[in-house]
């Protein structure tokens, strides 16, 4: 399977507790994207990579957020001290030029 | 601002054609996109349209551009219950980097 992959694929996690979510592009895919989904919702836009520099980040992506992509291939997307608004499915989607691939994403649900 | 507008469902019959509209706000958007979402799966790109385009027609999909309303629609011709998803639309603000901004999302319906 060369498509975009994401582990875990769900996580449960007690509020306040820190999580880190993986994302593994394709890999010839220099751009790579976070985006956030709520339920009943669209994606919203977190972060976007070119290689391994974060060129943009979103409003939404508070302090407690913080990703990386160190050397340009796979991306970690960390939330620490975890909040109940902070349930969602987070989506990591890549692309060489214009089309983006998407992962299937990881739910995170947090008690 | 940016916004993507759509509305929230939509039900058809199988084998009627399903349009499913979108209206978006930042008029400096280059490309505007279509993606499919079904249950438990992530994205997937449908189709796009460059912002200088007023239709781009990939087989069973129409897609229809109107810059002046900034309107986008979808019409899937001989809708199959395979169809059944939520569509997005997108649109990619050039002022945005490379950011994507997502509508909610129209579930559409098919009906055996």
């Amino acid at each position: 399977d060369t498509g975009v992959s994401q582990d875990p694929r769900h996580k449960i996690t007690k509020r306040g507790q820190n999580v880190t979510f993986r994302c593994d592009p394709i890999s010839e895919h220099n751009r790579l994207y976070w985006y956030r989904q709520t339920l009943g919702q669209g994606p919203e836009f977190l972060t976007y990579f070119q290689n391994e520099a974060q060129l943009e980040k979103s409003r939404l992506l508070s302090d407690r957020f913080s990703a990386e992509r160190p050397k340009g291939s796979f991306s970690t997307l960390e939330i620490q001290r975890t909040e109940q608004g902070d349930s969602a499915m987070y989506l990591c989607a890549s692309s060489a030029i214009r089309e983006a691939f998407f992962g299937q994403g990881t739910r995170l649900t947090v008690v | 601002g940016e916004d993507v507008e759509q509305s929230l469902f939509l039900s058809v019959r199988e084998g009627d054609s399903s349009v499913i509209n979108c209206t978006y706000t930042d008029s400096s958007s280059t490309y505007l996109y279509w993606y499919k979402q079904e249950p438990g799966a992530g994205l997937q790109l449908l189709t796009y349209i460059f912002s200088n385009m007023d239709m781009k027609q990939d087989q069973r999909l129409t897609v229809l551009l109107n810059k002046k309303d900034k309107h986008l629609s979808l019409r899937i011709a001989d809708t199959q219950t395979g169809d059944s998803a939520i569509y997005f639309c997108a649109e990619e603000p050039q002022t945005g980097g490379f950011k994507t901004i997502f509508g909610a999302g129209t579930r559409l319906f098919v009906k055996a």
